[in-house]
Parts: structure tokens; C-alpha cells; sequence
């Protein structure tokens, strides 16, 4: 079974800095790009980051680029979202997600996620 | 860029068909086939329910259906059960590797 579960949330002060993991198994992770997605509380989703399987390809949302960055640990089936310079408007839930494919080419990896973490909490407020 | 264009609720009795629109523009929904619908249960995870447009994932009911027309993009739920409500999002591919959502609608089970 595919499981993801994210950790590293919780209470940041704006400016702050946090790191997102999220735990993959179940399918072979080095095969697939990994994506995050938030969802402020009561508000609907947003998109934030995508990365190829390899590593090698990253994108972003307009609203994190230059703050977030998205990495991953092959190795240790670990996805990771880096947050810095938070902000209040950054408060959400955040998923990561599992792409169809291990490549960004074309949009491919931003078809469609399945499945989805749990999801993680991130506050930020003073 | 906006978020794609969801109506805020919709609701139906059970066994009737409820059908919700997700619009955007020739940019994202219009431009790619690159459209899924994602149901969330409160305090629950998204679950993928429909992919590039009208397929299906394996376990999800065929009482769950996608089209697209322009840029409108469409779920229909036929035969409602109490378990189908929920919030429902779309999303679109729209292109320069960006993904857009809807906003969401809350689907009510009379």
C-alpha cells in the first residue's frame, strides 16, 4: 500500500524558517516526481512545488519562489520542503502528494496526485 | 494567474444527478487535457476521483463522470449517495509548469 506521512510542522514566527519531510513507501519512490500542496484553514488548495523523480527538474508557485525550496532524498524516500521568510499567509495544511510519472516534461508531472499525506500543519504567527 | 471558477456549493437528493463546472480559460482548462477533480471529506486528504478530464481511477464508482466543453470543465455525480458529500476541487495544468485549482465546492445530500 502507498502510504506518505508528513512531519515538521507547527508554530513559526513570521520571518521564520521550517522543514518539511514527507515519509513515502509502498511504491518505488525514486521512480516518481513528488509534489506539496497547502490548504489555509477553511480555504481551498493551492499548488506550491513539484520535483522530477531525478531531482533534476523544480518549479514552483509564484508565491513561494524565492522562500521555498523543494528537494529529495532518493536514498531515504523522503521528500523535503524548505520554508523560509514566512509569512502569516503561509498558515496551512500541507500535503505532498505522489505524481503519474517521474518526469516534468510538458506538464506531466503536474497531471494529477495520487495519493495524497495526511497532511501537516504549519502556523505562522507571532 | 486565478484560480479556476468553482460554484461555492451545489447540492442534490439522493439518487438524483448533480453535475459541478469548473471554468477557466484557453490558457489552463481550454488549452490541456490535464484536468482532474479531487474529493475532500472534512479533515480528511484530497482523493483523486477523476484524471485527464473523464478517466477514472481503479476503485473509484462509475456514478462519477467528467467532461469538458471549451474551457469549462464539468463533474457529474449521478445517483447521489450520503457518503458523495463532500468538497469537491478541480485542477488544470496551465502551462509554464504551473497548476491552478478551483476554489471548491461544497456538495450537500439532501
Amino acid at each position: 500500500e502507498v502510504q506518505l506521512l508528513e512531519s515538521g510542522g507547527g508554530l513559526v514566527q513570521p520571518g521564520g524558517s521550517l522543514r518539511l519531510s514527507c515519509a513515502a513507501s509502498g511504491f518505488t519512490f525514486s521512480n516518481y516526481a513528488m509534489t506539496w500542496v497547502r490548504q489555509a484553514p477553511g480555504k481551498g488548495l493551492e499548488w506550491v512545488s513539484v520535483m522530477s523523480a531525478s531531482g533534476g527538474s523544480t518549479y514552483y508557485a509564484d508565491s513561494v519562489k524565492g522562500r521555498f525550496t523543494i528537494s529529495r532524498d532518493n536514498s531515504k524516500n523522503t521528500l523535503y520542503l524548505q520554508m523560509n521568510s514566512l509569512r502569516a499567509e503561509d498558515t496551512a495544511v500541507y500535503y505532498c502528494a505522489k505524481a503519474p510519472g517521474g518526469y516534468c516534461s510538458g506538464g506531466s508531472c503536474l497531471n494529477w496526485f495520487d495519493p495524497w499525506g495526511q497532511g501537516i500543519l504549519v502556523t505562522v504567527s507571532s | 494567474q486565478s484560480a479556476l471558477t468553482q460554484p461555492p456549493s451545489a447540492s442534490g437528493s439522493p439518487g438524483q444527478s448533480v453535475t459541478i463546472s469548473c471554468t477557466g480559460t484557453s490558457s489552463d482548462v481550454g488549452g490541456y487535457n490535464y484536468v482532474s477533480w479531487y474529493q475532500q471529506h472534512p479533515g480528511k486528504a484530497p482523493k483523486l476521483i477523476i484524471y485527464e478530464v473523464t478517466k477514472r481511477p481503479s476503485g473509484v464508482p462509475d456514478r462519477f463522470s467528467g467532461s469538458k466543453s471549451g474551457n469549462t470543465a464539468s463533474l457529474t455525480v449521478s445517483g447521489l449517495q450520503a457518503e458523495d458529500e463532500a468538497d469537491y476541487f478541480c485542477s488544470s495544468y496551465a502551462g509554464s509548469n504551473n497548476l491552478l485549482f478551483g476554489g471548491g465546492t461544497k456538495l450537500t445530500v439532501l
